[in-house]
């Protein structure tokens, strides 16, 4: 069964700091790597996605993919303390039903 | 758009007794997913419809777990007799045409004790 590594397991960043997290996958056939916020209490938010080699930014938020090596990375830079959540790595396969597997999340603490 | 919704929003239950989650995913949403998310640890797929049929149960309980979408729109998940290993949040995703675009509902939190 596909596995989604995420690390690290946890993160502390100073305000306006940057945010740097990793997640790989197992599986060979992955098509697409989804990135989700969960804030506390909350149910999982949708960030952003990617499934080309090459870099994606959309505000604050940065995705790397290396497809060769099945490596994802979000970036979070100027990070607010709103920015404190669990952020879980997914990835889907076409062949599978699209159906998403997720990591165990990294979660960001921001310090003011 | 209404989002997905989930009831009852908290559950706890001495080991043995039995509980059932509803969902109502997003209209026109054909595609329907029951995740477990323990604490602290990212969701794990339980089951997923396509309309009414079962796509993929494979990690389901089935002796204890089960889960019915009958008409193609509310699900319901089923716990027949917990375990305190069942103590989790039960999260309910819908999308289109199977697309991984999911959106989540509020989910139930279950306390088994």
């Amino acid at each position: 069964q596909q596995k989604v590594q995420q690390s690290p397991e946890s993160l502390i960043v100073p305000e306006g700091g940057m945010a740097s997290l990793n997640c790989t996958s197992s599986d060979r056939n992955v098509d697409y790597f989804w990135w989700y916020r969960q804030h506390s209490g909350k149910s999982p938010k949708m960030l952003m996605s990617i499934f080309s080699n090459g870099e994606k930014e959309e505000g604050r938020f940065t995705v790397h993919l290396n497809k060769a090596s099945l490596h994802t990375s979000l970036h979070i830079r100027d990070s607010q303390p709103s920015d404190s959540a669990l952020y879980l790595c997914a990835a889907s396969t076409n062949s599978a039903g699209n159906k998403l597997t997720f990591g165990i999340g990294t979660r960001v603490l921001v310090r003011p | 758009e209404a989002g997905v919704t989930q009831s009852p929003r908290y559950a706890v239950l001495q080991e043995g007794q039995a509980v059932s989650f509803w969902c109502d995913p997003i209209s026109g949403h054909d595609t329907l997913y029951w995740y477990q998310q323990p604490r602290d640890q990212g969701p794990q797929l339980l089951v997923y419809f396509r309309d009414e049929a079962v796509i993929d149960n494979s990690q389901l309980p089935s002796d204890r777990f089960s889960a019915v979408r009958p008409k193609g729109t509310n699900s319901t998940l089923k716990i027949q007799s917990a375990k305190q290993g069942d103590t989790a949040t039960y999260l309910c995703a819908s999308s289109f045409g199977g697309r991984s675009d999911y959106t989540f509902g509020s989910g139930t939190r279950l306390l088994v004790i």
